[in-house]
């Protein structure tokens, strides 16, 4: 089955290390999405990708870092930076037209203590 | 980016259908209309999504006013399942500008 996949569920680390959130998607779709949710709150675009090698800023980037080496990943790593760290991490990806919806992974809740 | 606006909960009975509204006054003339619903620890799950004529799918219909400046999601008849978020969202046509905005939705409370 095609799907997108985030690993893992949970995660905990020591505040000041850095740490990376995998998202895996096998749908064939240029477009990857990061994007990070506060509880009670919506969802707010970290970064974005539209093809391999290329990346984008979102609303807000600062104290994150990505990659896309490969067309089927876009890992995120939360450095050390990252003020308030502790959310619910969320991947998406489409196709690069707008007529088409998004596909979301079922996220990584990261707890920094 | 065109923005919408959604009250922040609705309450309806199982079996009875569900309308949920959006406003998005600033909608500009390539702006598909999206909707998603999510479940508490879950990534958001597509709903449905549309441009100017009302769709239809297994899972709702998507009524849009003819001037677009407001939308309106309809669970033909609701079940405990369909407690949620809902989130009514706008995606650019323009892929450039791919800033997607998710406000903080309608959280539907489905009584039995």
């Amino acid at each position: 089955d095609g799907g997108i996949t985030q690993s893992p569920k949970y995660l905990f680390r020591k505040e000041g290390q850095n740490v990376t959130l995998s998202c895996e998607q096998n749908l064939n779709h240029d477009a990857m999405y990061w994007y990070r949710q506060d509880p009670g709150q919506g969802l707010r675009l970290i970064y974005y990708s539209q093809i391999v090698n290329d990346f984008q800023k979102g609303d807000i980037a600062e104290g994150y870092s990505v990659s896309r080496e490969k067309k089927e990943s876009f890992p995120l790593t939360v450095t050390s930076a990252q003020k308030n760290p502790t959310a619910f991490y969320l991947c998406a990806s489409s196709y690069r037209v707008n007529s088409y919806g998004y596909t979301f992974g079922s996220g990584t809740r990261l707890t920094v203590v | 980016d065109a923005k919408t606006t959604q009250p922040n909960s609705m309450e309806s009975n199982e079996e009875e259908p569900v309308h949920l509204p959006c406003n998005h006054s600033t909608i500009s003339g390539t702006d598909y209309i999206h909707w998603y619903r999510q479940l508490p620890s879950q990534g958001p799950e597509y709903v449905i999504h549309g441009l100017t004529s009302n769709v239809n799918n297994r899972m709702a219909s998507l009524a849009i006013a003819e001037d677009r400046k407001s939308s309106t999601l309809i669970l033909h008849r609701a079940t405990l399942r369909d407690a949620a978020v809902y989130y009514c969202i706008l995606r650019d046509a323009n892929f450039g500008n791919e800033k997607l905005t998710f406000g903080t939705g309608t959280r539907l409370t489905i009584i039995p």
